[in-house]
C-alpha cells in the first residue's frame, strides 16, 4: 500500500517558470515531510523539509507548502533553472522509538527545465 | 568529509551467482539504511540498522537477501542466489539521531545487473 502519492510523474517547465510537484499522504501520524533531489547517477540528497505545525517553509527558490487538513504538501521551485533538472522525491515519516528514521518515499517526479 | 561510500559502483553478474554490496557510512552516524531503486517500484527501504543492530528488515524481499553490519563503519548486503529481477540500483545511506527529522545521506549507489 503506497502511503505517499506523488504527481506528476514528469514535468517540463520553461526556464524562469515555476515548477510545482504535489504529494498526498494517508498516515496522519506522519510528522516529518522532506523533499529529496536526485541527479542522474547520484544518490538522492535532502533539499528541504517541513514539519506539520507550519504551513510553509522557504529556502531560497524552493518552498514547501503544507496543508494538514487535506493531507497534502507540495514543492514549488521559483525561477526554475536548467540546473534544477533532476528527479524529485517527496517523503514522510512518523515518530518512533528511534526518531523519524524510516522514510516512505513518493514515486518521484522527473523535472526538465528547458531554455 | 567523505560521504557514504559504496562498492562496487557497477556489477554485472550471471543469474545464480552470489552478489555482495559493501557500504561505509559517514563516521559518527548511528543509522544505516539499504534502499533499492527501480523504475517500477521507486525507492524501497530494504533494511536499516541502529548502532549496528538490525531494527527493521520487513522490506527485504525474500530469504535470498541478507544484510550485516559487523561494526559501525561497515555493512554488506548479500544476494544469493541472484536473479534477473534483482537488477536495480542499491543505495546505502546513513544518518544520526536527532530529536526530529533525521537527514539521510545517500551514497552514489551500486548498479547491479543480473543476466
Amino acid at each position: 500500500q503506497q502511503q505517499v502519492k506523488q504527481s506528476p510523474q514528469s514535468l517540463i517547465v520553461q526556464k524562469g517558470g515555476i515548477s510545482i510537484i504535489n504529494c498526498a499522504y494517508e498516515n496522519t501520524a506522519f510528522d516529518y515531510f522532506p523533499w529529496y533531489q536526485q541527479f542522474p547517477g547520484k544518490g538522492p540528497a535532502l533539499l528541504i523539509a517541513i514539519r506539520p505545525d507550519v504551513s510553509e517553509k522557504k529556502e531560497g527558490r524552493f518552498t514547501i507548502s503544507f496543508n494538514k487538513s487535506a493531507k497534502q504538501f507540495s514543492l514549488h521551485i521559483m525561477d526554475s533553472q536548467p540546473g534544477d533538472s533532476a528527479t524529485y522525491f517527496c517523503a514522510a515519516s512518523r515518530p518512533s522509538n528511534f526518531g523519524n528514521e524510516k522514510l516512505t518515499f513518493g514515486t518521484g517526479t522527473r523535472l526538465t527545465i528547458i531554455p | 568529509d567523505a560521504g557514504v561510500i559504496q562498492s562496487p559502483r557497477h556489477e554485472v553478474t550471471e543469474m545464480g551467482q552470489e552478489v555482495t554490496l559493501r557500504c561505509k557510512p559517514i563516521s559518527g552516524h548511528d543509522y544505516l539504511f539499504w534502499y533499492r531503486q527501480t523504475m517500477m517500484r521507486g525507492l524501497e527501504l530494504l533494511i536499516y540498522f541502529n548502532n549496528n543492530v538490525p531494527i527493521d528488515d520487513s522490506g527485504m524481499p525474500e530469504d535470498r537477501f541478507s544484510a550485516k553490519m559487523p561494526n559501525a563503519s561497515f555493512s554488506t548486503l548479500k544476494i544469493q542466489p541472484s536473479e534477473p529481477r534483482d537488477s536495480a540500483v542499491y543505495f546505502c545511506a546513513s544518518s544520526f539521531l536527532r530529536a526530529w527529522g533525521n537527514t539521510i545521506y545517500f551514497g552514489e549507489g551500486s548498479w547491479l545487473t543480473v543476466v
